[in-house]
């Protein structure tokens, strides 16, 4: 079964530093890019970060960068999220993502997602 | 950046009507990078369409996309139970962005 698991929210300070873990399972992990994507409470969806299948070429919402680093370890079939210096407008539940990719045409969405794990920043 | 506008953000249908949602962008998307998701209470979301028209993998007929340019369009065609949601349109520009969704609730 293909499946993602995230871990490693809960409640940080302004300022602080916490990394979100993505496990992957039922898929070849290493083949695909993937990504975070948030949703405040009650708020629509907004992508955070993506990174290719390799981990050589990473990308980030200008709302995230400089402050959160994306990065994988294909040999544990997990994707991270170091998110640095959080602020109160990053509480949100994170999804981790696989990408949904077709030959030539690239990434055509967001095919497989975790259950979420939630973070909250406050002090 | 893409913004993409959806309507309505309510829709109030009965079990067995047609919905039709709208996500409009606010300059031309490549049909190739258009999506639809469907997410429930507590739930993450759900890839019902890619490439504006194409279902994912699982998901009924019922459900099917449109649209070029800066307009698309999800119909349901026949409402169940349990496409009472919130849906959400999705373009990859030079970055993903996501509409900001419409509740389809029972009437």
């Amino acid at each position: 079964e293909v499946q993602l698991l995230e871990s490693g929210g809960g409640l940080v300070q302004p300022g602080g530093s916490l990394r979100l873990s993505c496990a992957a399972s039922g898929f070849t992990f290493s083949s695909y890019p993937m990504s975070w994507v948030r949703q405040a409470p009650g708020k629509g969806l907004e992508w955070v970060s993506a990174i290719s299948g390799s981990g050589g070429s990473t990308y980030y919402a200008d709302s995230v960068k400089g402050r959160f680093t994306i990065s994988r370890d294909n040999s544990k079939n997990t994707v991270y999220l170091q998110m640095n210096s959080p602020r109160a407008e990053d509480t949100a539940t994170y999804y981790c993502a696989k990408e949904k990719v077709v030959a030539v045409a690239g990434t055509l969405g967001f095919d497989i997602w975790g259950q979420g794990t939630m973070v909250t920043v406050s002090s | 950046e893409i913004v993409l506008t959806q309507s309505p953000g309510t829709l109030s249908l009965s079990p067995g009507e047609r919905a039709t949602l709208s996500c409009r962008a606010s300059q031309s998307v490549s049909s190739t990078y258009l999506a639809w998701y469907q997410q429930k209470p507590g739930q993450a979301p759900r890839l019902l369409i890619y490439g504006a028209s194409s279902r994912a993998t699982g998901i009924p007929d019922r459900f099917s996309g449109s649209g070029s340019g800066t307009d698309f369009t999800l119909t349901i065609s026949r409402l169940e139970p349990e496409d009472f949601a919130v849906y959400f349109c999705q373009q990859y520009g030079s970055a993903w962005t996501f509409g900001q969704g419409t509740k389809v609730e029972i009437k």
